[in-house]
């Protein structure tokens, strides 16, 4: 199937820094890509859709000044953790869907990009 | 998207069937059922997909009574390898601009 990878796979950063993650679709070109957060033993929560080429929209309850997203090419998706906080530490994941594909709604994720914020 | 409802965690052993079944009763009808599987750290993959009746592939089926208002994964002979959460998924198949919305999940736990 189709490749997503992240970039990093995890970081360490101090409060107030920004964190920069990418996500990058290794083998297809992907319009649309997603954002998740998952805290631990806790479920995905949606954080935003990034657009190529356009503004990215983003969920309800989530600051787009504080998490902005770049989608700047058909293959790559950063999205940037501003002036991160230690509430901001969690696991984040992105995700696109392979437009070759069958028909399914079968989405490729990321494997992860895990932030500590000390 | 129709919210579902699965079991928070299931138990089993190698070598059995394990089946986890998952409601949906707002289900629209142009909806679709999608179950992922995720193990920890990592992105969730995958497993399969189904509209009715039953669909089955290399890892598992996916049994759709007619009123559609609830789905069973079923994974054959599960092994330690299968301990993951399973979340099943209900929304429409409208190409590459879809988003998911992930429910609480299911963790399997397999053991010997």
């Amino acid at each position: 199937g189709a490749v997503v990878s992240q970039h990093p796979s995890w970081v360490i950063c101090k409060s107030g820094t920004s964190v920069k993650i990418e996500c990058r679709s290794l083998d297809f070109q992907a319009t649309t890509m997603f954002w998740y957060r998952q805290f631990p033993k806790q479920s995905l929560m949606l954080m935003a859709t990034s657009n190529e080429g356009s503004k990215a929209t983003y969920e309800q309850g989530v600051e787009k000044d504080k998490f902005l997203i770049n989608h700047a090419s058909l293959t790559l998706s950063t999205l940037t953790v501003t002036s991160a906080h230690p509430e901001d530490s969690s696991f984040y994941i992105c995700s696109a869907r392979d437009p070759r594909g069958t028909g399914d709604n079968e989405q490729f994720f990321g494997p992860g990009t895990r932030l500590t914020v000390l | 998207l129709a919210k579902t409802t699965q079991p928070i965690s299931m138990d089993s052993y190698e070598g059995q069937e394990v089946n986890i079944t998952c409601s949906h009763n707002n289900i629209a009808t142009n909806d679709y059922i999608t179950w992922y599987q995720q193990f920890p750290s990592q992105g969730p993959r995958f497993i399969i997909q189904g509209y009715k009746t039953k669909v089955t592939n290399e890892v598992a089926s996916l049994f759709i009574p007619a009123d559609r208002k609830s789905s069973t994964l079923s994974l054959p002979r599960v092994s330690l390898s299968d301990t993951a959460v399973y979340y099943c998924l209900v929304g429409p198949l409208t190409g590459g601009g879809n988003k998911l919305t992930f429910g609480t999940g299911t963790q399997l736990k397999v053991e010997l």
